[in-house]
């Protein structure tokens, strides 16, 4: 049964600081990885999708690695604002298109 | 526009009521869902609907019945409701074919019951 894991369960910096999430998947048969933020009280807005066949993707100061034989996914945050505190959830997609979460890592940056 | 709506946002009611959350998606998608986040801010998959055909149910009590009159909706009936189904729903949709690509979620619907 897939477990995804999200560590650390929260991280505060200051302002300005680049940072890196880390998730961790225990069966590596998966379709793509995505991370999500969540604001409080909000639905989820995709960040990043990683197709199974790719190590990377890059969206403007977010950075997302894909290492499908060791189960692990980074996301890296460069340059961070307050605007960046949310959850950041990490997700991978089975073989019927459900996502397994992980719960998620509440980033706080201080101004 | 709304990619994916659902409604009400809010549904508070007393223990053995039913009660139904509509979702609608408006991209276009073959798939939808709906998943379970509970208090501690777990997300987990509840139901998946292809092409209004029910692909995946996972270990939910039979009280909850999804409803999928068309591609672009997906409803979610609970009957009887009990104290533990406190939690806030999310409606999500996907294209699966060719290939999977990112799903998209709504702004959820916070149940409690009474």
């Amino acid at each position: 049964k897939q477990e995804v894991t999200q560590i650390p369960a929260a991280l505060s910096v200051p302002e300005g600081e680049n940072l890196v999430l880390n998730c961790s998947f225990t069966d590596s048969a998966i379709y793509n990885l995505q991370w999500f933020r969540q604001d409080p009280g909000k639905g989820l807005t995709s960040l990043l999708l990683i197709q199974s066949s790719q190590r990377e993707q890059t969206s403007g100061r977010l950075n997302a690695s894909l290492d499908k034989s060791s189960g692990r996914s980074t996301l890296y945050i460069a340059a961070s604002q307050p605007g960046d505190s949310a959850t950041y959830l990490c997700a991978v997609e089975g073989s019927q298109g459900n996502l397994i979460f992980g719960k998620g890592t509440k980033l706080s940056v201080k101004p | 526009d709304t990619a994916v709506s659902q409604t009400p946002k809010y549904l508070v009611t007393q223990m053995g009521n039913d009660k139904s959350i509509k979702c609608e998606q408006n991209l276009g998608h073959d798939t939808m869902y709906w998943y379970k986040q509970d208090s501690k801010k777990f997300l987990k998959i509840m139901f998946s609907y292809n092409n209004k055909e029910l692909i995946i149910n996972e270990t939910v009590p039979n009280r909850f019945s999804p409803k999928s009159p068309d591609k672009a909706h997906l409803n979610l009936h609970i009957n009887s409701l009990e104290l533990g189904d406190s939690a806030v729903y999310f409606c999500a949709s996907s294209q699966r074919r060719p290939e999977s690509d990112t799903q998209y979620f709504g702004p959820g619907t916070r149940l409690t019951v009474l």
